[in-house]
């Protein structure tokens, strides 16, 4: 009963390495989301999907970049670490249609120094 | 620009009392949903409310929305202590979903 994966679940950066946060989903749900929450905050939006071949920004893309191949994995690629991108960063997917469940990946926890 | 609110941002409550947590939104929305938190983890769905009207109970939680009124509330009946978290209102409008800051509840015996 996998549901969102994310991998790593932690990692240190340093400044202007770039790396991928990796999610996939077993539900075959067609929207996938990416979010961050920074500390004693709520989440917020940087990019989602609503199927294969198909990203829109968020609230907050800037820094990131992502990619839908499939239905079930929509990597988050961080280019040009910056302290300012230290944050937890959760995965989601969820159903097409409102009112449909949104599920949340256990997260990653990434440090930029 | 839709925007939430969540009032209170700190709650400290005593086993057994009632308490409500409030969530304003500044635009038309077409969904409202409630999540719990515990530190360190994940998010976990509570409630999904898509009309004004819409109340929904989970044990000692309900949620209620009032889409003229732009707000939301999860009322807490006779807490205890497993319900310590941290609890999210997000408000949805078409594929944008934003998150109020958080009501960190703090449950005491």
């Amino acid at each position: 009963n996998a549901g969102v994966t994310q991998t790593p679940k932690f990692r240190i950066l340093k400044i202007g390495q770039s790396m991928t946060l990796q999610c996939t989903q077993d539900m075959n749900h067609n929207y996938m989301y990416w979010y961050r929450q920074d500390p004693g905050m709520g989440l917020k939006l940087i990019y989602y999907s609503v199927g294969a071949g198909i990203t829109d920004k968020g609230e907050v893309p800037n820094g990131y970049n992502v990619s839908r191949s499939t239905t079930e994995d929509f990597p988050l690629r961080l280019e040009l670490a910056a302290p300012s991108q230290t944050s937890v960063y959760f995965c989601a997917s969820s159903l097409q249609g409102t009112g449909n469940t949104i599920y949340f990946g256990e997260g990653s926890w990434l440090t930029v120094v | 620009e839709l925007k939430v609110e969540q009032n209170p941002l700190f709650l400290s409550m005593q086993e057994g009392k009632n308490y409500t947590i409030y969530c304003n939104y500044s635009t038309t929305s077409d969904r409202l949903y409630w999540y719990r938190q515990d530190p360190g983890k994940s998010l976990e769905s509570l409630f999904v409310l898509l009309s004004n009207g819409a109340v929904k109970q989970e044990g000692r939680l309900m949620a209620s929305l009032d889409t003229k009124a732009r707000l939301s509330t999860l009322h807490i009946t006779a807490a205890v202590h497993d319900l310590s978290a941290t609890y999210f209102c997000a408000v949805g409008r078409n594929n944008d979903m934003r998150f109020g800051a958080g009501t960190r509840l703090t449950v005491k015996p």
